[in-house]
């Protein structure tokens, strides 16, 4: 079973790029690596999925090294309103179905 | 907006009540996971349902419990609720990709 760490808490300044890492030492072959933006009291808003090497979309990139046992998100010139809780999710296939992982959040604050 | 709706919004129950949390997934997914996300904490996965079928389980004891409907819609049954159940039920919804999270429904267990 996969089991994903990420930094706490990170802060930046607005205008800055933010890059935040997810370890997932025991990723499966088959799972996918997505991340998610959450709000206090709201669902986690989906930003950006990825299996291997870089995918990049109108808001964020994700970068996952050949090995596959990390992935970095990078949000490009933050802005107040990315003031948030940012979750890794690995995707983890095991002997009793599908399962997943969500990674422990990076509380991300933007300062002015 | 993702389309995935939940109800109730918020709820409160007593201890050893029984308790139904419905989901109704976005147009044209099939599948439908279930979370449980406690305060402070990172969503836990309790299971996912794909065309009627149980996809897949976390690690939560059988009194946790779901259901999908040919509408691909679905619930989350707790029986003999306990206190730390208090928490933020999220579902989620998807085709064979990325899942969209609903609002979540607010429980708590007093």
């Amino acid at each position: 079973l996969a089991k994903t760490t990420q930094p706490i808490s990170m802060d930046s300044y607005e205008g800055q790029e933010v890059n935040i890492t997810c370890s997932h030492n025991n990723i499966a072959t088959n799972d996918y690596i997505t991340w998610y933006q959450q709000f206090p009291s709201q669902g986690p808003r989906f930003i950006i999925q990825g299996y291997k090497t870089k995918v990049t979309n109108e808001v964020a990139s994700l970068f996952i090294p050949a090995d596959r046992k990390s992935s970095t998100l990078s949000l490009p010139r933050v802005s107040l309103s990315d003031t948030a809780v940012y979750y890794c999710l690995v995707g983890d296939q095991d002997n009793y179905g599908q399962n997943f992982v969500f990674g422990p959040g990076t509380r991300l604050s933007v300062l002015p | 907006e993702t389309g995935v709706t939940q109800s109730p919004t918020h709820l409160i129950k007593t201890r050893g009540q029984q308790v139904t949390l419905r989901c109704s997934s976005q147009s044209g997914h099939n599948t439908v996971s279930w979370y449980q996300q406690a305060l402070g904490q990172g969503p836990q996965f309790i299971f996912q349902y794909y065309r009627e079928e149980e996809n897949g389980r976390g690690n939560f004891p059988p009194r946790f419990s779901g259901l999908q409907f040919p509408n691909y819609s679905s619930e989350l049954n707790v029986n003999a609720l306990e206190l730390d159940d208090s928490a933020l039920y999220l579902c989620a919804s998807s085709w064979g990709g990325e899942q969209y999270f609903g609002p979540g429904t607010r429980l708590t267990v007093t």
